[in-house]
């Protein structure tokens, strides 16, 4: 079965630097590959995913991940981290061979100080 | 367009008791899942309906059952709840066809005594 691999429980950056949220997986065929976001008491956000094409996919509020197929890796990206971004993010993924088994990472705490 | 909803947002039961967690979608989604979230862990499927009629067991089905009721509704139900069910439940959905993305409902979140 697919698995993804968080490898920060916690990512510490200054407002305004720029920010990664790493993501590794491992999956029999190809994936799809996505990015959630958790606020405090809410439900998973959708922010970008990966299903084919240009390996650069970009998503809400600025923020953009990587596919790299040869490291099986699908790291978030920002550019400049807003105080406003600190929540709980969770990469997942999906064989494209069983459209329902979506597995998620374990999750990592982003906390962006002023 | 109120998505996914869940009632309730919280519960308290004791142990050996039962109970069902409401979801219900109005994107006209097929597809329609129950997640576990337990910290450090990550969410887990417990069970999802791929289309009305249809259930199948994910992860962690254990001590679940569910009811796809019609299109819209999903049910997860506990018969005999236990103190390792408590956790945060989530119901997603998802409109059928290849990477589709999974929306998700505002949570449960259920303590067991």
């Amino acid at each position: 079965a697919q698995s993804v691999a968080q490898p920060e429980d916690q990512v510490n950056v200054a407002e305004g630097n720029p920010l990664t949220v790493k993501c590794t997986y491992s999956v029999s065929g190809n994936p799809y590959l996505f990015w959630y976001v958790q606020y405090p008491n809410r439900g998973l956000q959708f922010l970008l995913k990966y299903i084919t094409g240009d390996n650069l996919v970009k998503g809400s509020y600025g923020f953009e991940a990587e596919f790299n197929k040869s490291q099986t890796s699908f790291h978030l990206k920002k550019p400049s981290a807003l105080v406003s971004d600190s929540a709980l993010y969770f990469c997942a993924v999906r064989d494209r061979g069983n459209n329902n088994d979506m597995r998620f990472g374990a999750g990592t705490r982003l906390t962006v100080k002023p | 367009n109120a998505g996914v909803t869940q009632t309730p947002k919280f519960q308290v039961l004791k142990t050996g008791q039962s109970m069902t967690l409401q979801c219900a979608q109005d994107m006209n989604h097929n597809s329609m899942y129950w997640y576990r979230q337990d910290p450090g862990m990550g969410l887990r499927l417990i069970y999802y309906s791929a289309s009305e009629g249809t259930t199948d067991k994910g992860e962690v089905p254990n001590g679940y059952n569910v009811s796809r009721l019609n299109k819209r509704e999903f049910s997860l139900r506990l018969e005999s709840a236990a103190p390792s069910q408590t956790s945060v439940y989530f119901c997603a959905s998802r409109l059928a066809g290849r990477g589709n993305t999974q929306y998700f409902g505002p949570g449960t979140r259920l303590t067991v005594l």
